[in-house]
């Protein structure tokens, strides 16, 4: 069964680094999301994207986040300076069609 | 705006015995609804959507969940609960016009043997 693949699987970053998180989204898949969850928090949308381009974002995807789908395969979330509070697990996740959103195992960040 | 509650941090059930795990959103208009579940070290695995249609949807793994407008609830259920569907699972909603999914908090289903 295809899925949703994310690298790595942690990273430890100092602030004020960038760091880049990638995924390879499910290979028929059009739309593509990111979100994140701090521990023992709620998982929050960041941002949707399709056709090239960003559909949707949430207030925390500010300036300081991109986002950016290279090739055919890979979509990757950059964030430009890491905060401390950008700590967290970022998932990866993609559909065919809206809305039902197929998910990565996530890239665990953590800003020291 | 959309949100998603989920009142129980954990449910306990016996193997063998029924499960629920409520569930109760707030969205402008008809939403879609949404349950994944999330083992160790892995990520969100869709279980289920309603989007329109029977209230009563079924889903992977012998899950079901009922839609009740009224009570503007989405509560997942499953008539034998199996030692290995301890997890923690996540309701979800979005908007019709919209494509994000708001989460609720997540409720870890624990099944004792």
């Amino acid at each position: 069964e295809p899925e949703v693949t994310q690298t790595p699987s942690h990273q430890v970053t100092q602030m004020g680094q960038e760091v880049i998180l990638r995924c390879v989204p499910i290979s028929n898949h059009l739309y593509f999301y990111w979100y994140r969850q701090i521990l023992g928090q709620k998982v929050e949308f960041l941002v949707s994207f399709y056709n090239n381009e960003i559909s949707e974002k949430s207030e925390i995807f500010d300036d300081q986040f991109s986002v950016e789908r290279p090739d055919g395969s890979n979509f990757t979330l950059k964030i430009r300076s890491t905060k401390l509070e950008d700590s967290a697990m970022y998932f990866c996740a993609s559909s065919e069609t809206y809305p039902a959103q197929y998910f990565g195992p996530g890239t665990r960040l953590l800003v020291l | 705006a959309q949100s998603v509650a989920q009142p129980e941090d954990q449910v306990n059930v016996a193997e063998g015995n029924p499960l629920t795990v409520k569930c109760t959103y707030s969205v402008s208009g008809n939403p879609y609804l949404f349950w994944y579940v999330q083992y160790p070290n892995r990520g969100l695995q869709f279980l289920l959507k309603y989007i329109t249609g029977d209230n009563l949807v079924k889903g992977s793994y012998g899950f079901e969940a009922e839609f009740n407008k009224s009570q503007t609830s989405f509560h997942l259920k499953k008539p034998s609960a199996l030692v290995s569907d301890s997890a923690l699972y996540f309701c979800a909603v979005s908007p019709r016009a919209g494509n994000m999914l708001t989460f609720g908090g997540g409720t870890r289903l624990m099944v004792k043997p």
